[in-house]
């Protein structure tokens, strides 16, 4: 089975914090994502990664950065947290083979800013 | 700009209905159309379209995918209560990015 697993399920967090969410692939995939999924708007891509050290803007980078160190692991970082921040978080994990391609998600980190 | 459009928002239906979500697509370098639900948590892959003309299905679920008039159709007969969620449309376009619709909320009353 496919694992996409994230650090929190749940976190609550004050305007200016440094917010680190973490998550890791155990499917030794290439891509990985994060997305903020907000009512009405739909999953939005935030940044996403083909290789380690690589990473790439999604739709809305302003306010986070992210690290990937390692294959399995990939990082959002929010430098410091804002109120409009509050949002459900989620990563994904991709692999393509020919014509195939699928995405999984992790759980999902559903952060409140204060 | 690359966009998915889903229709309708929200369906509320009876258990034992027929439904068809809609889902259609402006997006440069199309590659593939995938569906997914989601209930309360992450979503689920369902099923991923690359060519036109062939349903896929699975079980009580299928898709069909239509690349001249630029969209695709997920249908769920007799439908259970296991079935409400949101149903995400996704298209990937270049750089294998995903591009999601907002989704249609189904809700399944028995």
């Amino acid at each position: 089975d496919v694992k996409v697993t994230q650090s929190s399920r749940y976190l609550v967090k004050r305007t200016g914090e440094k917010v680190f969410l973490e998550c890791v692939q155990d499917m030794d995939h290439e891509n990985m994502f994060w997305y903020r999924q907000d009512p009405g708007l739909g999953l939005r891509l935030i940044y996403f990664s083909y290789d380690v050290k690589m990473k790439e803007k999604g739709d809305i980078p302003e306010g986070y950065s992210v690290s990937r160190e390692k294959k399995e692991r990939f990082s959002l970082i929010l430098e410091s947290a804002s109120t409009n921040q509050t949002s459900m978080y989620l990563c994904a994990s991709s692999f393509r083979t020919g014509d195939v391609y699928e995405q999984y998600f992790g759980p999902g980190t559903r952060l409140t800013v204060t | 700009e690359d966009k998915v459009v889903q229709s309708p928002l929200s369906l509320v239906v009876h258990e034992g209905d027929t439904v068809t979500l809609n889902c259609s697509y402006e997006v440069t370098n199309f590659r593939s159309l995938l569906w997914y639900k989601q209930e309360k948590k992450a979503p689920t892959f369902l099923f991923m379209l690359t060519s036109s003309g062939i349903e896929k299905k699975s079980g009580r679920l299928s898709s069909i995918l239509d690349k001249k008039e630029l969209f695709s159709i997920l249908n769920i007969t007799a439908t259970q209560t296991g079935d409400s969620a949101v149903y995400l449309c996704a298209v990937e376009g270049v750089a294998d990015k995903l591009i999601f619709g907002t989704g249609t909320r189904l809700q399944v009353f028995p």
